[in-house]
């Protein structure tokens, strides 16, 4: 599975939209890119993923460029809640087998 | 609620005791996996299982023991330990045909001491 590079950590306010970046530039043809995230002591919780379309749901969209090499993590409306490690996963043949960096720290500020 | 169920949430154990984690998921998934995740450290996958086979045992001590009895119930047996075992242990499951996305239940601390 590809590698991926994402900042240690990020500030958003609170009401803000908090927008995550994630280098992926070896990502190949068939491997998606997942967006989970890990509140303090919790297991990781599944976000989003997407292969080359841009995807949205009720969590976040994810913006993926088009030659693939990179993408965003938008959540539109940050809330304290929100503060968490964010992990970003380029998983291909090797479905489940996800391999875990060390993230993003993202901490939502009043 | 994830469907990934996990007991007990907080375990405590000395080195010479016998224990065991459990989970079980409410998904229908055919895939099920044991990580660990150490303090300041990524996750770090140790056992894979589809339809009850294991598939994978990424070099993990035999003083972890895993079975799955069938496709919605996941141990990890747990003996002779060491300090440096404490760890957040999770599990995960995913659909192994057609589905991508793997779902973590919400984890066994585990202390060694």
């Amino acid at each position: 599975d590809a590698k991926t590079t994402q900042p240690p950590s990020m500030d958003c306010a609170e009401g803000r939209a908090a927008n995550l970046p994630c280098n992926h530039s070896t990502i190949s043809g068939n491997e998606y890119v997942y967006w989970y995230r890990q509140i303090h002591s919790q297991g990781p919780q599944y976000i989003i993923h997407g292969l080359k379309n841009n995807e949205t749901n009720e969590m976040a969209s994810l913006i993926i460029t088009e030659d693939r090499k990179s993408s965003t993590l938008i959540l539109p409306h940050a809330t304290l809640r929100d503060t968490a490690v964010y992990y970003c996963i380029v998983n291909g043949a090797s479905y489940g087998k996800l391999t875990f960096g060390q993230g993003t720290i993202l901490t939502v500020h009043p | 609620e994830t469907g990934v169920t996990q007991t007990p949430r907080h375990l405590v154990m000395g080195m010479t005791n016998k224990k065991s984690l459990k989970c079980e998921q409410h998904l229908g998934h055919n895939a099920m996996y044991w990580y660990k995740q150490s303090a300041k450290k990524p996750l770090e996958l140790m056992f894979v299982y589809n339809f009850k086979e294991q598939t994978e045992n990424n070099s993990v001590p035999s003083r972890f023991s895993p079975e799955c009895p069938n496709s919605s119930h996941l141990f990890l047996h747990l003996h002779t330990l060491q300090p440096e075992d404490s760890a957040l242990y999770l599990c995960a499951s995913r659909q192994e045909v057609g589905g991508n996305t793997i779902y973590f239940g919400e984890g066994s601390w585990l202390t060694v001491v």
